[in-house]
């Protein structure tokens, strides 16, 4: 069974940095691109990034309005994903979430519970 | 691409069809899959590639469109289908709509 699951979530002021981790099993994590998406409460999720899998050089892909800020990297040797987020903002709160490509093409399967990030003074 | 979906708020009874519309900004060349989400839940997907049912997924559930205009169908509206549904493309990056909530009147 694949399971995703977030960690790492919680009160961050602005300008600090956080790093959330998810953790992969019933799949063999180095064939996948894993994704982070992020929606704040009652709007639609929004895309993060990408990391390839094995096969395209683990190399990474972000959306432009998180460049800079946020990094995504993964352990292949632990089955985890990883982001870090820094010069966190106000508008960086929302519910975050792990989630795999699906073989096929760009649009995930499965989807981590998700974790909560609040960037507030 | 940005994607506009229509209604914002549907309110249905039991056993009705239901059609949710999604339009984008630009050409999404079938590259259009459709998430629910029901609260407190992470988003599940539904439909692929415009009209590829999910493994898993009820056949009462179905996808179709082209170009820029999209829509999912549910044939017979069952209670548990009470959620918001997003449309998201893939076609040139990745981008979500804004939501169709639906309920039942």
């Amino acid at each position: 069974e694949v399971k995703l699951l977030e960690s790492g979530g919680g009160l961050v002021q602005p300008g600090g940095s956080m790093r959330l981790s998810c953790a992969a099993s019933g799949f063999t994590f180095t064939d996948f691109y894993m994704n982070w998406i992020r929606q704040p409460a009652g709007k639609a999720p929004e895309w993060l990034g990408f990391i390839r899998n094995k096969a395209n050089g683990y190399t990474t892909e972000y959306n432009p309005s998180v460049k800079g800020r946020f990094t995504i990297s993964r352990d292949n040797t632990q089955n985890m994903l990883y982001l870090q987020m820094n010069t966190l903002r106000a508008e960086d709160t929302a519910t975050y979430y792990c989630a795999r490509r699906t073989r096929r093409g760009y649009y995930f399967d499965y989807w981590g519970q998700g974790v909560m990030v609040t960037v507030s003074s | 691409i940005q994607l506009t979906q229509s209604p914002s708020l549907l309110s249905a009874s039991v056993g009705d069809r239901v059609t949710l519309s999604c339009k984008g900004s630009q050409n999404i060349n079938n590259y259009l899959a459709w998430y629910q989400q029901k609260l407190g839940e992470a988003p599940k997907l539904l439909i692929y590639n415009t009209n590829s049912l999910q493994t898993g997924i009820p056949s009462r559930f179905s996808g179709s469109g082209s170009g820029t205009d999209y829509t999912l169908t549910i044939s017979s509206l069952q209670p548990e289908d009470v959620a918001t549904y997003f449309c998201y493309q893939y076609n040139n990056g990745f981008t979500f709509g804004s939501g169709t909530k639906l309920e039942i009147k």
